[in-house]
């Protein structure tokens, strides 16, 4: 298994800033990857975090919107730029051992980021 | 596309039996998923299944699968008010190989 932690564990900030959300596991793990859960709603993917190289978004984000960073096997951080009330969630870290093309990775989570924008 | 399906609520009294249902639309998924979150903590695996398997026990957790309905239950015999959280149920899609969460069930234990 992995210990994830994940900093800040929550913020409320102003729209139109920026906020760097921090990701880090007590063991390498070969993929890591980046969540939102808007409130009352289920997980949905932003991105999958490659080490040395840039991240791989799913449909509807971009990198200008959120930069990800994974500058080693147990780090990984994603910021959420140009902030709206329309990004307050809940941002969440998940990590797995496993090849990106295994049938089986068991995902692990972290805690959480609980984001609120005014 | 991949959709996965809950109920949103369920309430039940301690030591009753609990059944959480999903249904999902991938008939390709290989492995399908149980996830606990409780308030403010992030997603504890509960327990999974893979695709050719009917059923999983484990301690008071069973997992029946119904691969032709594209139907997953979650049975949590002996509830306890400390099973009280929000369960998610999540496959891993034949084509894309990511975990695709349902909506997720409150689950609201009485004493």
């Amino acid at each position: 298994s992995a210990v994830i932690s994940q900093k800040p564990s929550r913020d409320i900030c102003q729209r139109g800033t920026s906020l760097t959300i921090q990701c880090q596991v007590d063991s390498q793990v070969t993929m890591m990857f980046w969540y939102r859960q808007q409130p009352g709603q289920s997980l949905t993917l932003i991105a999958t975090a490659n080490q040395g190289s840039e991240a791989t978004y799913e449909s509807g984000f971009v990198i200008d919107k959120f930069p990800i960073s994974r500058p080693n096997l147990t780090f990984s951080t994603l910021t959420v730029s140009n902030m709206s009330p329309e990004d307050s969630s809940i941002y969440l870290c998940s990590v797995s051992f496993g090849l990106r093309d295994s049938t089986y990775n068991e995902q692990f989570f972290g805690p959480g980021t609980r984001l609120t924008v005014l | 596309g991949e959709d996965v399906e809950q109920s949103l609520f369920l309430s039940v009294r301690e030591g009753d039996s609990s059944v959480i249902n999903c249904t999902y639309t991938d008939s390709s998924s290989t492995y399908l998923y149980w996830y606990k979150q409780e308030p403010g903590a992030g997603l504890q695996l509960l327990t999974y299944i893979f695709s050719n398997m009917d059923m999983k026990q484990d301690q008071r957790l069973t997992v029946l699968l119904n691969k032709k309905d594209k139907h997953l239950s979650l049975r949590i015999a002996d509830t306890q008010t400390g099973d009280s959280a929000i369960y998610f149920c999540a496959e891993r899609g034949g084509a894309t190989n990511k975990l695709i969460f349902g909506t997720g069930t409150l689950l609201a234990v009485q004493p």
